[in-house]
Formats: C-alpha cells, sequence, structure tokens
C-alpha cells in the first residue's frame, strides 16, 4: 500500500512569511496527526484528526498555527506569520482507527528552515 | 502527566556487538509503549509496540523489548547490532486521554562502528 505523502520535502522561507504543508494519508485511515520535531528532540504533536474533526489540539500555537482536514481525507498545516523558532521537521502519521492498537504510520516529513 | 525519558542521548557500539537502549516512563496505569526508529531524512519506522501480556515483545528487524513496571523501563535490544541499524530510536508511550497520539523522548543515537 502507499505510505503517507508529504509535500514539499524542504521549504526555506523568511521569519513573518506564510507556509503550508501538505499531508495525503494512507487510504482508509481515519486519523491523522501532525508533529513538530525540532533538531535533538522527539516528535511532539501538534493536532490531531478523527476523519474531519480535531480531537487535540492542545498544543498547536493558535495564534500562528493552524489545520484543517476538510473531506476528512487529506490534511493542510498552516504557519502565518512564520518564527525562527518554528524551524523544524513536520511530520504527519495516519492511523486506521485512532485506537491503542493501531500503529501510526508517519510519512518523510517536511523540513522547515526559517531564515 | 505521562512522559518518557531515553537517558542516552548518543550510544555507539561495534558491529556485532549487543546493544540496549534504555527508555523510562512515567504513568499511572499499564502503558501503551512503543519504539520507532529515524533514519535520516526519513519517518519513523515502528519497531516494536507493548499493549499488555507477554513483557518481552519482539519486533522488525531482530529489535525486542522487554516492559518491567517496577522499574518503568522498556528496555530496546538486539542482540548482534549491524552497520545498516546506525539511526535515531525513540522510544513513545500512547496518550491515552488524547486519542493515543504518542508522546516521544528526545531519542537515542546509534553509531555502529565497524
Amino acid at each position: 500500500e502507499a505510505g503517507v505523502a508529504q509535500s514539499p520535502r524542504y521549504k526555506i522561507i523568511e521569519k513573518r512569511q506564510s507556509v503550508a504543508f501538505w499531508c495525503n494519508p494512507i487510504s482508509g485511515h481515519a486519523t491523522l496527526y501532525w508533529y513538530q520535531q525540532i533538531l535533538g528532540q522527539g516528535p511532539k504533536l501538534l493536532i490531531q484528526f478523527q476523519n474531519n474533526g480535531v480531537v487535540d489540539d492542545s498544543q498547536l500555537p493558535k495564534d500562528r498555527f493552524s489545520a484543517e482536514r476538510l473531506k476528512g481525507v487529506d490534511s493542510t498545516l498552516k504557519i502565518q506569520p512564520a518564527k525562527l523558532e518554528d524551524s523544524a521537521v513536520y511530520l504527519c502519521a495516519s492511523s486506521l482507527t485512532g485506537s491503542s492498537n493501531q500503529p501510526q504510520h508517519f510519512g518523510d516529513g517536511t523540513r522547515l528552515s526559517i531564515l | 502527566a505521562q512522559s518518557v525519558t531515553q537517558p542516552d542521548i548518543h550510544i555507539t557500539v561495534s558491529e556485532g556487538a549487543s546493544l540496549e537502549l534504555r527508555c523510562n516512563y512515567s504513568y499511572g496505569a499499564t502503558p501503551y509503549l512503543f519504539w520507532y526508529v529515524q533514519s535520516p531524512g526519513q519517518g519513523l519506522q515502528l519497531l516494536l509496540k507493548y499493549f499488555s501480556g507477554d513483557t518481552l515483545v519482539q519486533g522488525i528487524k531482530g529489535f525486542e523489548a522487554e516492559f518491567k513496571r517496577s522499574q518503568s523501563s522498556f528496555n530496546l535490544r538486539k542482540p548482534s547490532v549491524h552497520w545498516s541499524d546506525a539511526a535515531e530510536y525513540f522510544c513513545a508511550v500512547a496518550l491515552v486521554n488524547s486519542g493515543y497520539a504518542l508522546n516521544f523522548g528526545k531519542g537515542t543515537s546509534l553509531l555502529v562502528t565497524p
């Protein structure tokens, strides 16, 4: 089966600019996660969707980050305006149902550099 | 709060030697525990998981992990390391109250020498 697809792979922008990342989960996967991975750290959950509804966005900096999954399939994560501390790899993951026994499958990530 | 600690930031082992990566968790109930591996520029690949039952869990690529409730540990082991095992290894606990999203440790970077 095709894996989780993310684009772009790399993005370089200046601070205060806006940027958007796209994720297409594995077909049929109801649950989609966005994680932020800062260099030298483990991934940190930003937001979790179940179909097109938000399950958890408690760690999403809502003043600058937004995410949507309008049709319950692919998802977009946006940052506006970007700050230097947003430099990180943004990972998208999906699982079949979001229950405990369903593993999360990760995409290769988008590496964001803020100048 | 549920948390994961990986005490070793870097580990170096010789090819063919045994490997043990440490992971300690903080959680009130029986946790759902995972080990993931990340190669440079790649996403995370699941090595193994523990939910309940047998405390010794077998995974892919010859890895295994042992859940020890008394020590709050879930250490990853491999009897003989290959050069291709060089990567970043992450231990994670599922956040049961948050849709089973994963809370990751900071990772252990494994270097394999000839």
